[in-house]
C-alpha cells in the first residue's frame, strides 16, 4: 500500500511567521499535490509537482510556495502565515499519466494561525 | 465553469438502512468520476472510479451510478454500517492538460445505533 506521510497533524503559528509543511511518500510516485480543506469549500488545489524540481501553480497558489527537491519529498511553505491560511492541509501523490490513477492522500496537518 | 455539486450536505441515517448519494457536474470534456471515502481525522481514499462507458460499478456494499447524458453520480451505500460514517467526496476529472480535478465539497454521512 502507498503511504503518505505528513510531518504534523497539527500546528499552531503566529502571523507573520514562516511555516513548513512536510509530506513523504514511499510508492516513487512521480506526480504530487498539496491541498487545502475547508468545510464547504472542498479541496482546493494549491500546487502541484511533475517531478524532482518541478512545480505548477494549482488553483489558490497565493501566500504559498513549494519545495520538491528529492522524488519523494513534497514540502508547502507559508512564506508569512496569515490567519486566512488556517485551515487542514492535505498532500497526496499518484501515478503520472494515468488518468485513472487514484490519488493517495496522507492524513492532513490542521494549521490554526493566530 | 466546470464545477461538481453534491447533495445532500449531509445525512444521518440508521445503521442497517440504506442511502443514496449524489453528485451533479458540469466537467466538461469528461474523463473519469471517482468518490472517495474521508473518515474523520484521515485523508480521502478511493472507493471507486467510473468511466465514460460504465453505468454501474459495485466495491462490497457500496454502489456507484453514472449518467453520462445528465451528467449525474450516484453513491448508494447498502445496509449500513457504523464505520460507514464519513464524508464522501465525488471527483470529476476533465481531459485536459494536467488531467485537472475537481472536487465536490461532500456529503457527510453519520451511521448511528
Amino acid at each position: 500500500d502507498v503511504k503518505v506521510t505528513q510531518s504534523s497533524r497539527y500546528l499552531v503559528k503566529r502571523t507573520g511567521e514562516k511555516v513548513f509543511l512536510e509530506c513523504v511518500q514511499d510508492m516513487d510516485h512521480e506526480n504530487m499535490f498539496w491541498y487545502r480543506q475547508d468545510p464547504g469549500l472542498g479541496l482546493r488545489l494549491i500546487y502541484f509537482s511533475y517531478d524532482v524540481k518541478m512545480k505548477e501553480k494549482g488553483d489558490i497558489p497565493e501566500g504559498y510556495s513549494v519545495s520538491r527537491e528529492k522524488k519523494e519529498r513534497f514540502s508547502l511553505i507559508l512564506e508569512s502565515a496569515s490567519t486566512n491560511q488556517t485551515s487542514m492541509y492535505l498532500c497526496a501523490s499518484r501515478l503520472p499519466g494515468r488518468q485513472g490513477s487514484p490519488l493517495h492522500f496522507g492524513n492532513g496537518t490542521r494549521l490554526t494561525v493566530t | 465553469k466546470n464545477q461538481v455539486e453534491q447533495s445532500p450536505q449531509s445525512l444521518i441515517i440508521l445503521e442497517g438502512k440504506n442511502c443514496t448519494l449524489q453528485c451533479n457536474y458540469t466537467v466538461s470534456p469528461f474523463s473519469n468520476l471517482r468518490w472517495y471515502k474521508q473518515d474523520t481525522g484521515r485523508g480521502p481514499v478511493s472507493l471507486t472510479i467510473m468511466t465514460f462507458s460504465e453505468n454501474t460499478k459495485s466495491n462490497g456494499r457500496y454502489t456507484a451510478t453514472l449518467d453520462a447524458d445528465t451528467k449525474q453520480s450516484s453513491l448508494h451505500i447498502t445496509a449500513s454500517q457504523l464505520s460507514d460514517s464519513a464524508s464522501y467526496i465525488c471527483v470529476v476529472s476533465a481531459v485536459l492538460a494536467g488531467n485537472k480535478l475537481v472536487f465536490g465539497a461532500g456529503t457527510i454521512l453519520r451511521v448511528k445505533s
